[in-house]
C-alpha cells in the first residue's frame, strides 16, 4: 500500500527566500506525480505533473524533481511572495494496474511567506 | 471553460440523517473521482466513475455511502445514515486522462 509523506508538515519563511518542500513515498512502481496547491476554503490546483520517465518539470518560480528509484519529489519555489502560502500536496499515481487512477496524497505542507 | 463544481458547500446535519453531495464535473469529462479529507488525515480515493460506470471503489468506506452518475454527467454521493466520523471535507475531481481537476470539496459536519 503506497504511503505518501511529506515533511515539513508546516514552514514560514520571509519574502524572497528560495524554500524546498519534500514529498517521500513508499513504493516506487509510480506511474505520475503531481504537486497541488491548495488555498483556504478552496479546491486544489495542479501546479506540476512529473511522468515516471521524467526527472522534474518546471513552471515559472516552481521547479519539481523526481527521483523515482529512491522514493523522493522535491518542490523548490523560487524568491517566495506573500502570495503564494497555502498548502502544498504531493500525490502519487501508483502504476499498478489494480489501483486505477486514484491518487494518493501526502498530508501536505503548510507554507506561509512573511511580508 | 467551467471548472468542477460541487454542491452544498457546506453541510451540517446531525447523526443518524441523511446527506447528499453532487458534483458537476467539466464537460466532456468522462471520468469522475470522489476524495475525501477528514481532520488531521490526507486525502482519502472513495470511487471512479467512467462514465456511469463504477471503475474502482475500493475507497469506499462503508455500505453507508452511495455513489451514482446517471447519464455519465453529474454525480452524486449520499450518506445513510451519517455517522460522526463522515465528517470532513468532500472533493471531487474530473479528466479526459493526466491531471485531475478538483472542485472545491463539500465541508459535511455531522453533529
Amino acid at each position: 500500500k503506497q504511503e505518501v509523506t511529506q515533511i515539513p508538515a508546516a514552514l514560514s519563511v520571509p519574502e524572497g527566500e528560495n524554500l524546498v518542500l519534500n514529498c517521500s513515498f513508499t513504493d516506487s512502481a509510480i506511474y505520475n506525480l503531481q504537486w497541488f496547491r491548495q488555498d483556504p476554503g478552496k479546491g486544489l490546483t495542479s501546479l506540476l505533473l512529473i511522468q515516471s520517465s521524467q526527472r522534474e518539470q518546471t513552471s515559472g518560480r516552481l521547479n519539481a524533481s523526481l527521483d523515482k528509484s529512491s522514493g523522493r519529489s522535491t518542490l523548490y519555489i523560487a524568491a517566495s511572495q506573500p502570495g503564494d502560502s497555502a498548502t502544498y500536496l504531493c500525490a502519487v499515481r501508483d502504476q499498478n494496474s489494480n489501483s486505477g487512477y486514484a491518487l494518493n496524497f501526502g498530508k501536505g505542507t503548510s507554507l506561509l511567506v512573511t511580508p | 471553460e467551467a471548472g468542477v463544481t460541487q454542491f452544498p458547500s457546506h453541510s451540517v446535519i446531525e447523526k443518524g440523517q441523511t446527506v447528499t453531495l453532487r458534483c458537476d464535473p467539466i464537460s466532456g469529462h468522462d471520468n469522475l473521482y470522489w476524495y475525501r479529507r477528514v481532520m488531521g488525515k490526507e486525502i482519502k480515493f472513495l470511487l471512479h466513475f467512467v462514465k456511469e460506470s463504477k471503475q474502482d471503489e475500493s475507497g469506499m468506506p462503508n455500505n453507508r455511502f452511495l455513489a451514482e452518475r446517471t447519464g455519465g454527467t453529474y454525480s452524486t454521493l449520499k450518506v445513510q445514515p451519517a455517522e460522526l466520523e463522515d465528517s470532513g471535507v468532500y472533493f471531487c475531481a474530473s479528466n479526459r486522462g493526466g491531471t485531475q481537476y478538483f472542485g472545491p470539496g463539500t465541508r459535511l459536519l455531522v453533529l
